[in-house]
């Protein structure tokens, strides 16, 4: 079965610290891999995909076929990071299949 | 351009009774999902739409939900009777052809259900 692991619940971090969101996903061929945030009160939206290479409000994610890794990465924290965050694969049908996520906490 | 919207927000029911939800997704889109999303954990795949048809719908409790999206346009999704463990956030999202292959889903606000 295809799988999305995020092994945090919740990460803490201060403003201005390197933050990294780990996500490990079930080896199966070539994934697409898409990294979702939520903020508080609003919807479930797009952050960024692998295929792009691209960087969005300071956030990379680069693909590590070796670990089976998509671990989100910013250098500098800030505090409107703070929100909840989903790692997911694309599904054999287009759908997505989503990590359980990981809370992300920016203190000032 | 108008977002996915979906109604009623939230809904307070005791089991055994039913509920439905509505969901009408960004204009041109052909593909429509129903997410489950249980406190906690991440959104999972109920059904998932091409326009009218049903792609894949293999985790959805068919003995107690059901989903139809009849036009090809908005869609229902029905749970009957309701379990205790069905409370959850249902999470309706949609994506054009093309987006469905970049992985750009559009979700709407959602609707939390809590069976007593």
């Amino acid at each position: 079965a295809q799988r999305v692991t995020q092994p945090e619940k919740l990460l803490s971090v201060f403003k201005g610290a390197p933050v990294e969101l780990k996500c490990n996903y079930s080896y199966s061929g070539s994934p697409e891999l898409f990294w979702y945030v939520q903020y508080s009160r609003q919807r479930l939206q797009l952050l960024l995909r692998h295929i792009s290479r691209e960087s969005i409000k300071g956030f990379t994610a680069d693909l590590n076929k070796g670990e089976t890794s998509f671990h989100l990465k910013k250098p500098f924290a800030q505090e409107e990071d703070s929100a909840m965050y989903y790692c997911a694969r694309k599904g054999s049908q287009g759908n997505l299949i989503f990590g359980k996520g990981t809370k992300l906490s920016v203190k000032p | 351009e108008a977002g996915v919207a979906q109604s009623p927000r939230y809904k307070i029911i005791e089991k055994r009774q039913s509920v439905a939800f509505w969901c009408n997704p960004i204009s041109g889109h052909a593909t429509l999902y129903w997410y489950q999303q249980i406190l906690g954990q991440g959104p999972k795949l109920l059904i998932q739409f091409q326009n009218n048809g049903v792609v894949d719908d293999s985790q959805l409790p068919k003995d107690r939900f059901s989903a139809e999206r009849l036009k090809g346009v908005d869609s229902t999704l029905k749970i009957q009777p309701a379990k205790l463990e069905d409370s959850a956030v249902y999470l309706c999202a949609s994506s054009s052809f093309g987006g469905a292959n970049t992985g750009e889903l559009f979700f709407g606000e959602g609707s939390r259900l809590t069976v007593l």
